[in-house]
């Protein structure tokens, strides 16, 4: 079972430049989301999606741009990466988007550094 | 706001040693609280969870309890193995009563080690 998937595993940006981080399920899962992980900081919610067509801000938006055209799939677009997006990212999905909090799936994470 | 504090890491254990892993929590109302674990190179897995007061999550040989009086929800197990190494993960999402979203309001991480 693939379960969440995550490309790429690592990426080094320059400041500036842009890209898109993807993320796929295969469990018809409604719910997508978008975490990241500093040191000290524990994971916080970018953005996340109940459905195909409809997504919502978390808690740290700016700087982050997504889309969800079909339900497997939920891209996260750095338009101009900043030093301050360097981070661990986590994509994690949910069967429910009633409550997707009582079990969300994690990919595996992307790390990225911005120079 | 929510928050979620856990012990720092990294916590080194020999086998067999007994586990406890700290997490206080913020939060308004009676959140639901969670165990992730995380183990190398894999993503965040649900480990236990516990919906209200006095409530006991367990799982694979761990467990936790729900306490509202401490606002605690520490993590235990009575004995470790090599294959328990990997970084465990406190949450908390606040009651749908109190405005909780559709957000986990995440610690920071407490990395185990258990060497033989």
């Amino acid at each position: 079972n693939a379960g969440v998937t995550q490309t790429p595993k690592f990426q080094v940006l320059k400041t500036g430049q842009s890209m898109t981080l993807q993320c796929a399920q295969d469990m018809n899962h409604e719910y997508m989301s978008w975490y990241r992980q500093d040191p000290g900081m524990g994971l916080r919610l970018i953005h996340y999606s109940v459905g195909a067509g409809i997504t919502d801000q978390g808690e740290v938006p700016n700087g982050y741009n997504v889309s969800r055209s079909t339900t497997e799939d939920f891209p996260l677009r750095l338009l101009s990466a900043a030093p301050s997006q360097t981070s661990v990212y986590f994509c994690a999905s949910s069967y429910s988007q009633a409550s997707p909090w009582e079990k969300l799936f994690f990919g595996s994470g992307t790390q990225l550094s911005v120079l | 706001g929510d928050s979620v504090t856990q012990m720092e890491g990294p916590v080194t254990l020999s086998e067999e040693a007994f586990l406890t892993i700290n997490c206080t929590y913020t939060a308004t109302g009676y959140p639901s609280l969670f165990w992730y674990v995380q183990y190398p190179g894999e993503g965040l897995q649900l480990l236990l969870k516990a919906t209200k007061a006095d409530d006991k999550g367990s799982n694979k040989g761990f467990e936790a309890t729900y306490r509202k009086e401490t606002t605690s929800f520490h993590l235990e197990k009575g004995s470790v193995q090599v294959s328990d190494s990997a970084v465990y993960f406190c949450a908390l999402r606040r009651s749908i009563l109190t405005g909780g979203g559709n957000k986990l309001t995440f610690g920071t991480g407490t990395q185990l080690k258990v060497e033989l």
